[in-house]
């Protein structure tokens, strides 16, 4: 199994630019999540999902967008990127079930608005 | 509103020496979790705790909580270097998903 995979590992965007992070898994979870972690700080929650076609947000959503078609994939849409959105973005995956209440991490996405 | 506190903020310890972090939370909770962040890296569960008086332990490490003070702890006994990183607990708001993080204590073991 990979896990939780995340692409890019590392992205630069100018203000105003758009970009979607991709955020995939294949144990079959159903709950899936994305953080965001400011230097120094802990990690707020972006949005969630509690299985395909089921969405919510989370702690700070403004600004982000989130679709979830398939189990697997749990992509995270930047709108007119800002430099408040500098931030290491993670994204994780829970099964939620028969006492597994685990959330397991991908390796982040570093990203920089200038 | 969900607050999560966490304290110390920073830690710098002796090799072998015990010490404990704390880990308060504001509203009634249904899960409270602990990770372990490296520099520059994701985050690694330690811990879950589903219920009041619940304790894990995992070697050197031992979780747990106390849901009427809405605490839990996380002890450490007779660290090693190995240990150094950053320690989160995080905290699921009762009856949904969404999960609270505390500022986490950046813990330095020195040889």
């Amino acid at each position: 199994n990979a896990g939780v995979t995340q692409t890019p590992k590392f992205r630069i965007l100018k203000i105003g630019q758009s970009m979607t992070l991709q955020c995939a898994q294949d144990m079959n979870h159903n709950y899936m999540y994305w953080y965001r972690q400011d230097p120094g700080m802990g990690l707020k929650l972006i949005y969630y999902s509690v299985g395909a076609g089921i969405t919510d947000k989370g702690e700070v959503p403004n600004g982000y967008n989130v679709s979830r078609s398939t189990t697997e994939d749990f992509p995270l849409r930047l709108e007119l990127a800002a430099p408040s959105q500098t931030s290491v973005y993670f994204c994780a995956s829970s099964p939620r079930g028969s006492s597994n209440y685990e959330q397991y991490f991908g390796p982040g996405t570093r990203l920089t608005v200038t | 509103e969900l607050k999560v506190e966490q304290n110390p903020l920073f830690l710098s310890m002796q090799e072998g020496k015990n010490y404990t972090i704390y880990c308060n939370y504001s509203t009634t909770s249904d899960r409270l979790y602990w990770y372990r962040q490296d520099p520059g890296k994701s985050l690694e569960s330690l811990f879950v705790l589903l219920s009041n008086g619940a304790v894990k332990q995992e070697g050197r490490l031992m979780a747990s909580l106390d849901t009427k003070a809405r605490l839990s702890t996380l002890h450490i006994t007779a660290a090693v270097h190995d240990l150094s990183a950053t320690y989160f607990c995080a905290v699921e708001k009762a009856g949904g998903f969404k999960t609270i993080f505390g500022a986490g204590t950046r813990l330095f073991v020195k040889a």
